[in-house]
């Protein structure tokens, strides 16, 4: 079955820093979506994204979508606190029979020094 | 608020009890979906909805788990004689279409002892 694979499961950064976490699934997506999870909360969502190629920004936050459509990534430049969570990205197949159900990654917990 | 709500937020229950969660998904999605998650990990989708009809059911879920969805709007989700294994947080999300964001509500959070 369908598998996506994130990396790295943790980062820690000072503020200020830049974050990265990469997303890579074993089959082509019809999209993928990027939700946070802080800590005790539930998956908020973030993005989704569909063209293959795509890039999206969201203030700090850049995400992209290979252009293979099985591959993704979200930067986040200068961090700060407010930005500690757990990130997931999750796909959805692109075959007819389970095209609807989320996949997720196992995330990226991103902590981040004051 | 018009997002996703599930209840109760928090269950502990004793093993070998019945236990049973709620969700209502946002008014206008027709689509529901039940995942489960464990500290550490991604959630794992458990089934889905389309309006009253159940389309999937993951493997994970056992025949000690059913779900339902009478009218098409709020769904149940439970677990008969409940083991320690189901210790879970188990999450309800809804869309409006096949492809559509899916939005998540807060979580029931089960602790079986």
């Amino acid at each position: 079955g369908q598998q996506v694979m994130q990396i790295p499961q943790y980062q820690h950064v000072q503020e200020g820093e830049d974050f990265t976490t990469y997303c890579n699934s074993s089959t082509t997506l019809s999209n993928i979506q990027w939700y946070k999870q802080r800590p005790g909360g539930h998956p908020v969502f973030l993005i989704q994204l569909v063209k293959s190629g795509e890039v999206k920004k969201q203030k700090r936050l850049t995400f992209q979508f290979g252009e293979a459509k099985k591959n993704s990534s979200l930067h986040i430049t200068a961090t700060q606190t407010t930005d500690v969570g757990t990130y997931f990205c999750a796909g959805q197949g692109n075959s007819g029979g389970s095209n609807y159900k989320l996949t997720f990654g196992k995330g990226t917990l991103l902590t981040v020094n004051p | 608020d018009t997002g996703v709500s599930q209840n109760p937020r928090h269950k502990i229950t004793k093993r070998g009890q019945n236990v049973t969660f709620r969700c209502d998904p946002i008014s206008e999605h027709n689509r529901l979906y039940w995942y489960r998650q464990t500290l550490g990990q991604g959630p794992e989708f458990l089934t889905y909805f389309q309006n009253e009809a159940q389309l999937e059911k993951s493997r994970l879920l056992s025949d000690r788990f059913s779900a339902e969805r009478p009218k098409g709007s709020f769904s149940t989700l439970e677990i008969q004689r409940t083991e320690q294994g189901d210790s879970a947080m188990y999450l309800c999300a809804s869309s409006n279409r096949v492809t559509g964001t899916q939005y998540f509500g807060p979580g029931t959070r089960l602790t079986v002892l």
